[in-house]
């Protein structure tokens, strides 16, 4: 069974500039999450997707946004981006099976703001 | 506000003894704990999990305790082996509406010496 996918691994990009993330996950899981982590705060929850609809949304400004499609496929986007949003972004998914749910991640896309 | 905390950043071991890694929450609406480990460029990898209704949970050579009262778990690794260096994060969700948004500790870094 193949895991979860992340593109692209790594990237470049310069102030102001906008990126796209893509996360596939694995074959069946419905809930896709995305995480922030960066040495000073950790592993932060941006949001999740179920079903092509937002299910719950962390504290990240609006410039953070993302999509759900209906084979489940995950992006996100980042616009306007800022030196602060150098960070590994990681993907996850989960069957959602409520109360007792794993997730799963991908290895991360590694984003560099220059 | 950090909901879950590992106080200790890092953990050395000898090979063959038990690694003890510990975590304490504030919010008395997690029912669901998890342990992940992470090695450098790679995703979380789940470890073992414990719902709020158990005080502990084994697999193999790994056990989760659960201390309700005190709002605290820990991990323990019996016996522990240099592959099990790496960073070990703890993370607790809230509720059926919530389990795709995980609230992650700092982690702790576990280095077995052989």
């Amino acid at each position: 069974k193949a895991g979860v996918t992340q593109t692209p691994r790594y990237l470049i990009k310069t102030r102001g500039q906008q990126v796209t993330l893509s996360c596939s996950p694995i074959s069946g899981h419905r809930s896709v999450s995305w995480y922030q982590q960066t040495p000073g705060q950790g592993l932060q929850f941006l949001f999740e997707y179920f079903s092509e609809t937002q299910r719950n949304k962390g504290n990240f400004p609006g410039r953070f946004s993302g999509r759900q499609f209906s084979n489940s496929r995950s992006e996100m986007n980042v616009s306007t981006l800022e030196l602060g949003d150098s960070a590994l972004y990681l993907c996850a998914s989960s069957f959602l099976d409520s109360g007792a749910n794993v997730l799963t991640f991908g290895a991360g896309s590694r984003l560099t703001v220059l | 506000d950090q909901q879950v905390k590992q106080n200790s950043p890092s953990l050395s071991v000898q090979e063959g003894r038990i690694s003890i890694l510990n975590c304490d929450y504030t919010n008395s609406m997690f029912d669901y704990f998890l342990w992940y480990k992470k090695y450098p460029a790679e995703g979380p990898t789940f470890l073992i999990s414990i719902s709020s209704i158990k005080d502990k949970n084994e697999d193999g050579r790994f056990t989760v305790f659960l201390n309700k009262s005190a709002k605290h778990l820990s991990l323990h690794i019996v016996p522990s082996q240099p592959g099990d260096s790496a960073v070990y994060f703890c993370a607790a969700s809230a509720g059926a509406s919530n389990t795709g948004k995980l609230i992650f500790g700092q982690g702790t870094t576990l280095q077995v010496k052989p």
